[in-house]
């Protein structure tokens, strides 16, 4: 079974212009979550998806937005981006919803540079 | 304050030493997971548990929910083994917390 996979793997931005992100989980897992790492914040979680609804959401402004296909593939969205969003962005599926009961599978990320 | 606390930040061993990586949290909690990130990026989830003991192979989780307290302990350890290990608490309000990572460097 293939593992999770996002698109593109490296990605050069400059400051002000927005990026889109993509996830495709695990076949027949239904929650993807996005995570983003940098050194100075180590990992932090952004929201969940599960079944085309977002589900649960870390402490990110309005600018990172997901939305989450039939399919269960995931587009993570930032606009306006700033220097700071620079980071690891990292997704995960798991069977369903929540981090309770649920093991996460974990994409290898997009690493974004904003210049 | 953060919300997941680990330690030690680093640690260094000798090949077959036993290790210990600690995990203490202040939120109440539904679940705890061990991550482990190897060079590059990629996470590989090692468990996930909410009460007493898991094992796999080499590795034992433990975690005792009155304390707020999980450990990590590698036995027999591996130049493998050699990675980041990150705990994660999914809190009661579904959010996960991240602790910093201890980072292992496992000598031969």
């Amino acid at each position: 079974k293939a593992g999770v996979t996002q698109t593109p793997r490296y990605l050069i931005k400059t400051r002000g212009q927005q990026v889109t992100l993509s996830c495709s989980p695990i076949s027949g897992h239904r929650s993807v979550s996005w995570y983003q790492q940098t050194p100075g914040q180590g990992l932090q979680f952004l929201f969940e998806y599960f079944s085309e609804t977002q589900r649960n959401k870390g402490n990110f402004p309005g600018r990172f937005s997901g939305r989450q296909f039939s399919n269960s593939r995931s587009e993570m969205n930032v606009s306006t981006l700033e220097l700071g969003d620079s980071a690891l962005y990292l997704c995960a599926s798991s069977w369903t919803s929540g981090g309770a009961a649920n093991e996460q599978f974990f994409g290898p990320g997009t690493r974004l540079t904003v210049l | 304050k953060n919300e997941v606390e680990q330690s030690p930040q680093n640690l260094t061993a000798q090949e077959g030493e036993f290790i210990t990586i600690n995990c203490s949290y202040s939120v109440g909690i539904s679940a705890l997971h061990w991550l482990q990130q190897h060079p590059g990026g990629g996470i590989v989830s090692l468990f996930m548990l909410s009460s007493g003991k898991k094992k796999h192979g080499r590795l034992i989780a433990t975690i005792n929910i009155q304390e707020k307290h999980s450990s990590l302990h590698i036995t027999a350890s591996h130049p493998r083994d050699s990675a980041v290990y990150i705990c994660a608490a999914w809190n009661t309000g579904n959010q996960f917390y991240f602790g910093t990572g201890t980072s292992l460097t496992v000598i031969p």
